[in-house]
Order: C-alpha cells, then sequence, then structure tokens
C-alpha cells in the first residue's frame, strides 16, 4: 500500500528565507504532484513531474523529483507573505494509477 | 468550458439518510476521483475512474458508492449517511495525454447530524 509523507506539517518562515518541502513515498512511482490549497478553496495544481530527475520551476517555487530515492522536495526561494498556502503532494502509483495524498505542509510566511 | 463541477455546494443530512453527489468535466478525460478532506488528514481516495463504466476503490471506500454511466459524470452516493462522513468532498479529473494534470471542482461541504 503505498504511503506519502510529508515533512514538515507545519512551516513558519520570515519573508525572504529560503526553505523546502520534502515529500517521501513509499512504492514504485513515475508521476508525482505538487498543488496549493487556500483555506476554503479547492486545490489549485503547482506541478506534474513525470520521470525521475525532473525539475519544474514556476516563479519562487521548484520542485524535483528523484524516483531513486522515492523523494520529492518542493524548494521556496526569497519567501513572500502571498505563498502562505497548505501544499500537497501527491503520488500516482504505477500498478493501478490511484493518486495518493500526503497530509499536507501548512506554511505561513511572516511579514 | 465549466470545468470541474460538484453539485451541490453544501448539503446538511440527518443520520441514515442518502444522498448522491455528482461530478461534471467537460474536459474530455478519462480519469475521474472523489476524494475526501479532514483537518490534519489531508485528501483521501475514496473511489476513482480510469474510463467510463468503470470503478475501482480507493484508500477509503466503505460507506460510499459510485458510478461511470457516462464519460463527463462520475456520481458518489451515500447509501445510509454516519456522522463519520461530515467533510469536505472533492471531485477531480485528469488526462493521460500532453499534461497529466489533475483538475479539482470547487468541493462539497456535507455535514450528517
Amino acid at each position: 500500500e503505498l504511503k506519502v509523507e510529508q515533512n514538515p506539517l507545519f512551516l513558519s518562515m520570515q519573508e525572504g528565507k529560503n526553505y523546502t518541502i520534502y515529500c517521501n513515498y513509499s512504492t514504485t512511482s513515475d508521476r508525482l504532484y505538487w498543488y496549493r490549497q487556500d483555506p476554503g478553496k479547492s486545490l489549485e495544481s503547482l506541478f506534474v513531474l513525470l520521470s525521475n530527475g525532473a525539475v519544474k520551476q514556476e516563479g519562487r517555487l521548484m520542485a524535483s523529483l528523484d524516483t531513486k530515492a522515492r523523494l520529492s522536495t518542493l524548494h521556496i526561494t526569497a519567501a513572500v507573505h502571498d505563498l502562505s498556502a497548505t501544499y500537497f503532494c501527491a503520488v500516482e502509483t504505477n500498478r493501478d494509477d490511484k493518486i495518493i495524498f500526503g497530509k499536507g505542509t501548512r506554511l505561513h510566511i511572516l511579514p | 468550458n465549466a470545468g470541474v463541477t460538484q453539485t451541490p455546494k453544501f448539503r446538511v443530512l440527518k443520520t441514515g439518510q442518502s444522498m448522491t453527489l455528482l461530478c461534471a468535466q467537460d474536459m474530455n478525460h478519462e480519469y475521474m476521483y472523489w476524494y475526501r478532506q479532514d483537518p490534519g488528514m489531508g485528501l483521501r481516495l475514496i473511489h476513482y475512474s480510469v474510463g467510463e463504466g468503470t470503478t475501482a476503490k480507493g484508500e477509503v471506500p466503505d460507506g460510499y458508492n459510485v458510478s461511470r454511466l457516462k464519460k463527463q459524470n462520475f456520481l458518489l452516493g451515500l447509501e445510509s449517511a454516519a456522522p463519520s462522513q461530515t467533510s469536505v468532498y472533492f471531485c477531480a479529473s485528469g488526462g493521460r495525454g500532453l499534461g497529466y494534470e489533475q483538475y479539482f471542482g470547487p468541493g462539497t461541504r456535507l455535514t450528517v447530524t
């Protein structure tokens, strides 16, 4: 059974700082997703990573995937208050197409 | 192009009542999913479908049934609602072409008293 673990689950950081959210998963997968959710809202797709070594960047966010280590990271560069949200990673199983989510990282950026 | 829509947006049920949540997508996606979101639990997969006429169990399927009679619609049924099914329900759809992206609906907030 696929397990997806994110850490940290809660992160409070100052504007201008850098930080990384980690997503570990337990079985073979070649597809990993990152989402953002604002309070009371639905989920917004940020990145889809489809192969080992994939790296994608959008603004101050950069995501990478290491399928051998079963690890994805979401790196935040020079954080700004607008990035405050909950970030989820989700992993798609190779065997049966399920997409399983981590518990999410609640990011609070202090002005 | 409405994307993914969910009906209803809010609902209050009494224990033992039944209801159906409707998810509709207009992007011709093959894959559709139902999740529930509870505080501190992330999103948990209830059921999913990889094409018209197919359904499969996710992580937490007990107490729910689904049907995918038409490609654009994915229905989630609660036959006998329980307070433990109080949650926010999200539907999502996705393709397997260029993007692999999953698109989420706005959610349905269900309270079972």
